[in-house]
């Protein structure tokens, strides 16, 4: 079983389209992320959930937004989709609010925008 | 600003022994991770420090000095799969990780 799953792994599409990308774990977590990995591979947090908390990152443009139907599911909505939205987009999730442990990833999906 | 830094690519043989440097700067001081990333994966964790000294996990051990804003992870018997990038982390006094870019290590026969 995949403790960190998301869908799609791989995504093209042309700008302005808007488009979700799904992530769930199974490892009864209660924290869940989104980063986003460059080409220069710096891991930058966009947004991170705790159960009944959703910390937003100041940084990450009002075109993301993250929504969470329970504990176990985090997902990314992007809307108006630019060039420069182009990355590897990494859920993970870790035990506890505070990052103090381990965190899990999933295997990351890589937004192509045209 | 936080800054981490490490090298940006190592090379190494394989059967030898490679230490793999990170420095930072960041406001307030709540531990730090290691992770190794291989090429087209998601990073997967390989240790964490927060008093200083080193901890040891097999062929990997990580050393952390507090007072210099200092870390290394030492590789030991090098193997082809080791072969990866290794991401330095540091958890600032907001409970927030900051990564650094990563050291690509290539591992030669």
């Amino acid at each position: 079983d995949t403790a960190v799953s998301q869908t799609p792994k791989y995504l093209v599409t042309q700008m302005g389209n808007d488009k979700s990308i799904k992530c769930e774990q199974n490892l009864g977590h209660d924290t869940m992320y989104w980063y986003k990995q460059d080409s220069k591979k710096f891991l930058k947090i966009m947004f991170s959930y705790n159960n009944k908390e959703l910390i937003i990152n100041e940084t990450v443009p009002n075109r993301f937004s993250p929504k969470s139907p329970d504990k176990a599911h985090l997902n990314l909505h992007i809307n108006s989709l630019e060039l420069g939205d182009s990355a590897v987009y990494f859920c993970a999730s870790s035990q506890g609010g505070v990052v103090t442990g381990e965190l899990f990833f999933g295997e990351g999906s890589r937004l192509t925008v045209l | 600003g936080q800054n981490i830094d490490q090298p940006t690519e190592m090379t190494a043989t394989e059967g030898a022994i490679v230490q793999i440097n990170c420095t930072y700067q960041t406001s307030g001081f709540n531990g730090l991770f290691w992770y190794q990333q291989h090429a087209g994966e998601a990073p997967t964790f390989l240790s964490y420090n927060v008093l200083d000294g080193l901890e040891e996990k097999g062929r990997f051990s990580s050393f952390l000095s507090r007072s210099k804003g200092y870390s290394y992870l030492l590789l030991k018997e090098l193997q082809m799969k080791d072969s990866a990038s290794y991401l330095c982390a540091v958890v600032d006094s907001n409970y927030q990780l900051i990564w650094g870019a990563g050291t690509k290590l290539i591992i030669k026969p």
